[in-house]
């Protein structure tokens, strides 16, 4: 059972666009989700994060909404660059100390 | 500088010869954790551990062990593995009150024949 899931598993955008990674989620008990990039060859590095009492969090060009009635959160990267390129996990916790659900991952590409 | 270290980073090794994969943080982490990831399925949880002698099943932990005797060190073993092991293997830390954000090692390519 998929409890965090990542319908898409790539998206390809143009240099200075908007790139939107969506993810959605079945547990009501997560409260706090994270976005994590990951280039090959290497660990996952985070990203950004929010926790389920706000619907809202930027960090620079990165913002995390999350539609809670939707159980569906999303990562807004404004504007995207080719350095964006990697494949981006969504992860949830709350259910049980320190475990961390990821889905499956969405591979961006932004084209120069 | 503060980091997660795995070793091996590639292994290819044969069906039942018992192997190990070390993890070392020097970041004083109470948390340790090891996952795999497979095309398609994302990360998954192979067993964590919250601190010292102290560990618990992830969500696929069938066929590997773990220990924790040092707090810095967090060793996965596979006893005998086999080909449907075959995977990337991470290893992640963070401090017991921190949010949920852990730090990544850079993986281990395991290939079992």
């Amino acid at each position: 059972d998929q409890q965090v899931k990542q319908n898409s598993p790539s998206l390809s955008v143009q240099e200075g666009r908007i790139s939107i990674l969506n993810c959605d989620y079945t547990n009501s008990m997560f409260d706090y989700f994270l976005w994590y990039k990951k280039y090959p060859a290497e660990g996952p590095t985070f990203l950004i994060s929010i926790s389920s009492i706000k619907d809202k969090n930027e960090d620079g060009r990165f913002t995390v909404f999350l539609n809670k009635s939707a159980k569906h959160l999303s990562l807004h990267i404004v504007p995207s660059q080719p350095g964006d390129s990697a494949v981006y996990f969504c992860a949830a916790g709350g259910t049980s100390y320190g475990k961390l659900t990821f889905g499956q991952g969405t591979i961006l590409t932004v084209h120069p | 500088e503060a980091q997660v270290t795995q070793n091996p980073r590639y292994l290819i090794t044969v069906t039942g010869k018992k192997l190990t994969v070390t993890c070392s943080q020097n970041m004083n982490h109470e948390y340790m954790s090891w996952y795999r990831q497979d095309p398609g399925l994302g990360l998954r949880q192979i067993y964590y551990s919250m601190n010292v002698e102290v560990t618990d099943k992830g969500d696929v932990p069938e066929g590997y062990k773990v220990s924790r005797k040092e707090k810095r060190n967090f060793p996965l073993i596979l006893e005998s593995p086999s080909p449907n092991q075959t995977s990337l293997y991470f290893c992640a830390s963070r401090h017991r009150g921190a949010s949920y954000e852990q730090y990544f090692g850079p993986g281990t390519r395991l290939t079992v024949t």
